[in-house]
């Protein structure tokens, strides 16, 4: 079946460092969204991206979607303890519409 | 914004008892709820699709009998745990997606389940 891999699992950064979680589906996406969850809590959702190719950007979070539509990337430019959480990315299979959750990347951030 | 509730937030039980976790959206109407499991420091796995007035879609590997879902309404939907077991004990996350508003899902709260 359909797979959505994620890497990497875990990331430790000095504050101010910058951060990047991927994100690779085994098959093509009608879309991809992505979700942050922090300790503790339920997953929030931050974007989604539809277009091949398409760049998006949230403040510091830019979001990438593959030309081919199956993989994505998420990147932080000089994080913040406040970016500490695991970073989930989800795929929209074409064919069923079901959310296919990746691994998930946690992050830390040291002050 | 989209909010979603789930009740109970936390629940105990014994070994063999049942145990039913709400899940509503609150301001909106869900045509499709889905429902997730999450172990400690895992991912969320997909258990099952609920469409309002028809029968849930399982995932493969999920219990249909063991894991009954009802979704009554276009506001709520209802996982109930039958006969549960140590093993059951986990993490419950429902969604909901507002059939207006496009594919994005909005998470309630979750349910973490323990059984003794």
């Amino acid at each position: 079946g359909q797979q959505v891999m994620q890497i990497p699992q875990y990331q430790h950064v000095q504050e101010g460092e910058d951060f990047t979680t991927y994100c690779n589906s085994s098959t093509t996406l009608s879309n991809i969204q992505w979700y942050k969850q922090r300790p503790g809590g339920h997953p929030v959702f931050l974007i989604q991206l539809v277009k091949s190719g398409e760049v998006k950007k949230q403040k510091r979070l830019t979001f990438q979607f593959g030309e081919a539509k199956k993989n994505s990337s998420l990147h932080i430019t000089a994080t913040q303890t406040t970016d500490v959480g695991t970073y989930f990315c989800a795929g929209n299979s074409s064919n069923t519409g079901k959310l296919i959750f990746g691994q998930g990347t946690t992050l830390q951030v040291k002050p | 914004g989209a909010v979603v509730s789930q009740h109970p937030s936390r629940v105990i039980c014994k070994s063999g008892t049942s145990v039913k976790i709400e899940c509503r959206s609150l301001d909106f109407q869900a045509t499709t709820m889905f429902w997730y499991r999450q172990f400690p420091k895992q991912s969320l796995m997909l258990m099952a699709t609920s469409n309002e007035g028809s029968k849930a879609t399982y995932e493969q590997g999920v219990e249909k009998d063991k894991f009954l879902i009802n979704h009554a309404s276009l506001t709520l939907s209802t996982l109930t745990v039958t006969s549960a077991h140590p093993e059951d004990s986990s993490f419950y996350i429902c969604s909901a997606r507002d059939g207006g508003s496009g594919d994005e899902q909005f998470f309630g709260p979750g349910t973490r389940l323990t059984v003794l």
